[in-house]
């Protein structure tokens, strides 16, 4: 089957727009995370959904940061007012189920780059 | 505070040699180690996991060892092949709660021909 997606695949924007960024999980995952990734840096964990509902948002930067996630399968990460150093690469991944005994396999998705101007 | 490092940004090996990649992190909290490999415009992909009660996982080429006492893990390939070149990252995971993984900085292994 489909791996996970992500759109857009780049997104040039200016400084202070709001950017939508969207995740379309492998089917039947039930575990959705977001991550980015900042030059020369690691990933940086942001937000995780169970379902429809977020048990972990410890990783969002600001208040402009938010996610939702509808019917327990597309996801959506907004950052509102975007700043120059919002600049990353958006990850997005799935998997089967979180908060088991041990950690399912997280399948990334190619990313989005957002570059802010 | 990084609490997964990968301290040594590249690395290059001849080809049917042995690449050693490193990794230390600093909250014991941490039960679940995982390696990940990047290709450029990709996401990353699963390598090989360890669990904490265990101090080796192998599978195939690819071997993981554990330090707990020096929080210290390392990923083994044998024999590298230049299809290994890539980025590869360290992450971690501590149970009970959020899954969230907690990722090294990447180090770049490049297999020579």
């Amino acid at each position: 089957g489909a791996g996970v997606s992500q759109s857009p695949s780049n997104k040039v924007t200016e400084k202070g727009k709001d950017v939508e960024l969207r995740c379309d999980p492998i089917s039947g995952h039930t575990a959705l995370y977001w991550y980015r990734q900042s030059l020369g840096q690691g990933l940086e964990f942001l937000i995780y959904f169970q379902g429809n509902s977020a048990p972990d948002k410890s990783g969002l930067p600001s208040d402009r940061f938010s996610a939702e996630r509808t019917g327990g399968s597309v996801s959506t990460l907004t950052i509102q007012r975007t700043q120059q150093e919002d600049s990353a690469v958006y990850l997005c991944a799935s998997s089967l189920l979180a908060g088991a005994a041990i950690p399912y396999e997280q399948y990334f998705g190619p990313g989005t780059r957002l570059t802010v101007t | 505070d990084q609490q997964v490092k990968q301290n040594s940004p590249s690395l290059s090996v001849q080809e049917g040699r042995i690449s050693i990649l490193n990794c230390d992190y600093t909250n014991s909290m941490f039960d679940y180690f995982l390696w990940y490999k990047k290709y450029p415009a990709e996401g990353p992909t699963f390598l090989i996991s360890i669990s904490s009660i265990k101090d080796k996982n192998e599978d195939g080429r690819f071997t993981v060892f554990l330090n707990k006492s020096a929080k210290h893990l390392s990923l083994h390939i044998v024999p590298s092949q230049p299809g290994d070149s890539a980025v590869y990252f360290c992450a971690a995971s501590a149970r009970g709660g959020s899954e969230k993984l907690v990722f090294g900085k990447g180090m770049k292994l490049t297999v020579n021909p």
